[in-house]
């Protein structure tokens, strides 16, 4: 059982490069999303998705972009990376509907930017 | 706009002590409640998940009580041991929200032998 898986778990950027941190299941969840957490900030919402082809912005989505193409894969796209942008992301997902299930998060992406 | 607290931030316990983690939010419109562990550079890890007609979920040693009314949770843990020792936040869907999960900012507790 394989849940929610991220990569790369570490990375290191400069000042403006990009990269993609990518995220995938195999538990056929519907919601898939992206997280970031600041030390004693919480957990911040950056993106979401509700199925393949469909996505939206959460609290903090300036600076990423995301796109949704399977059931599968939701990654996060960073463009000309700040230094506000170290933190931890988390991907994580759950089935929709009845508000029994709950969200599996991956074990996530630690990133730098100097 | 939906903001969950946790009250204290930082614990430290004795072995073999009874707690309660707190956990406050001010839109009693939730779906439902959760409650994670996260070990340090870990992920989270789901302990118990309370549906807003449910007043309580127990699994072992943990037991967590939803008063949505008050806008109150609590965590109660029982027996405590140093395995114990992780960060734990709570989690709200609210209503109308696309099932988008507002975090408190965690407590971080800790079981000394």
């Amino acid at each position: 059982n394989a849940g929610v898986t991220q990569t790369p778990k570490f990375r290191i950027l400069k000042i403006g490069q990009s990269m993609t941190l990518q995220c995938t299941q195999d538990m056929n969840h519907n919601y898939m999303y992206w997280y970031r957490q600041d030390p004693g900030m919480g957990l911040k919402l950056i993106y979401y998705s509700v199925g393949a082809g469909i996505t939206d912005k959460g609290e903090v989505p300036n600076g990423y972009n995301v796109s949704r193409s399977t059931t599968e894969d939701f990654p996060l796209r960073l463009e000309l990376a700040a230094p506000s942008q170290t933190s931890v992301y988390f991907c994580a997902s759950r089935t929709p509907g009845t508000g029994k299930s709950p969200l599996h998060f991956g074990n996530g992406t630690r990133l730098t930017v100097t | 706009k939906q903001e969950v607290t946790q009250i204290p931030a930082a614990l430290s316990v004795p072995e073999g002590e009874n707690l309660v983690l707190n956990c406050s939010f001010t839109d009693s419109a939730i779906y439902n409640l959760q409650w994670f562990r996260q070990d340090p550079g870990k992920g989270l890890t789901s302990l118990l998940l309370i549906q807003s007609s449910q007043r309580e979920q127990t699994s072992g040693r943990l037991n967590a009580s939803l008063d949505k009314s008050s806008g109150r949770s609590t965590l109660y843990i029982a027996a405590s041991q140093p395995g114990d020792s992780a960060t734990y936040l709570c989690a709200v869907i609210t209503t109308g929200t696309a099932s988008k999960l507002t975090f408190g900012t965690g407590t971080r507790l800790q079981v000394t032998l």
